[in-house]
């Protein structure tokens, strides 16, 4: 089960594209890249997730790279309300195949004005 | 609002109480997930059902803690003893059932903040 690396923090200027990296070096063929964020006190929100091909939604884009080793998410117009933890996630699956999340400590994303 | 709902919102208690907190998950989600969350640290796994049976707990479940999934709808989650370290916030997420478990998007509910004096 293949663990994330993401740098702690960082900021972004309101209106420009919100960047996020994240290292998952040892993932395996089959195992998704899952992007969760979470606003202070509040429940992590579901972003978006990918295999291997790039991924875009109504909130995000996920780039994955060819060899699945890394994947950047990207806010293409950041809001201040896009403030929060964003967490880079890949399945650890349980002994029954729970999908039991690792989260991680995530990468703080502040928005500037 | 159709997502998973938890409550009570906030719970403080002094040491030794009991609490518990339910979760309401998605309309049809078969899978249930139960998290907990201590200040700066990202949410940590404590136990899994799949309908009414639960199939998985964590380490992080002592013997204090137990989780309930009756007809497999909403589920509780019960903290006897309480004590100082359990206060954190605890949250609830649900999934639907499809063929494998690699491709699964769970959805969490707001959590219920714990605080044990």
């Amino acid at each position: 089960d293949a663990k994330t690396t993401q740098p702690p923090s960082m900021d972004c200027a309101e209106g420009r594209a919100a960047n996020l990296p994240c290292n998952h070096s040892t993932i395996s063929g089959n195992e998704y890249v899952y992007w969760y964020r979470q606003i202070h006190s509040q429940g992590p929100q579901y972003i978006i997730h990918g295999l291997k091909n790039n991924e875009t939604n109504e909130m995000a884009s996920l780039i994955i790279t060819e060899d699945r080793k890394s994947s950047t998410l990207i806010l293409p117009h950041a809001t201040l309300r896009d403030t929060a933890v964003y967490y880079c996630i890949v399945r650890v699956g349980g002994q029954t195949g729970a999908n039991n999340l690792f989260f991680g400590t995530g990468t703080r994303l502040t928005v500037i004005p | 609002d159709t997502g998973v709902s938890q409550n009570p919102r906030h719970k403080i208690t002094k040491r030794g109480q009991n609490v518990t907190f339910r979760c309401d998950p998605i309309s049809e989600h078969n899978r249930l997930y139960w998290y907990r969350q201590t200040l700066g640290q990202g949410p940590e796994f404590l136990t899994y059902f799949q309908n009414e049976a639960q199939l998985e707990k964590s380490r992080l479940l002592s013997d204090r803690f137990s989780a309930e999934r009756p007809k497999g709808s909403f589920s509780t989650l019960e903290i006897q003893r309480t004590e100082q370290g359990d206060s954190a916030m605890y949250l609830c997420a649900s999934s639907p059932a499809r063929g494998g478990f690699l491709e699964e998007t769970q959805y969490f509910g707001p959590g219920t903040r714990l605080l044990v004096l």
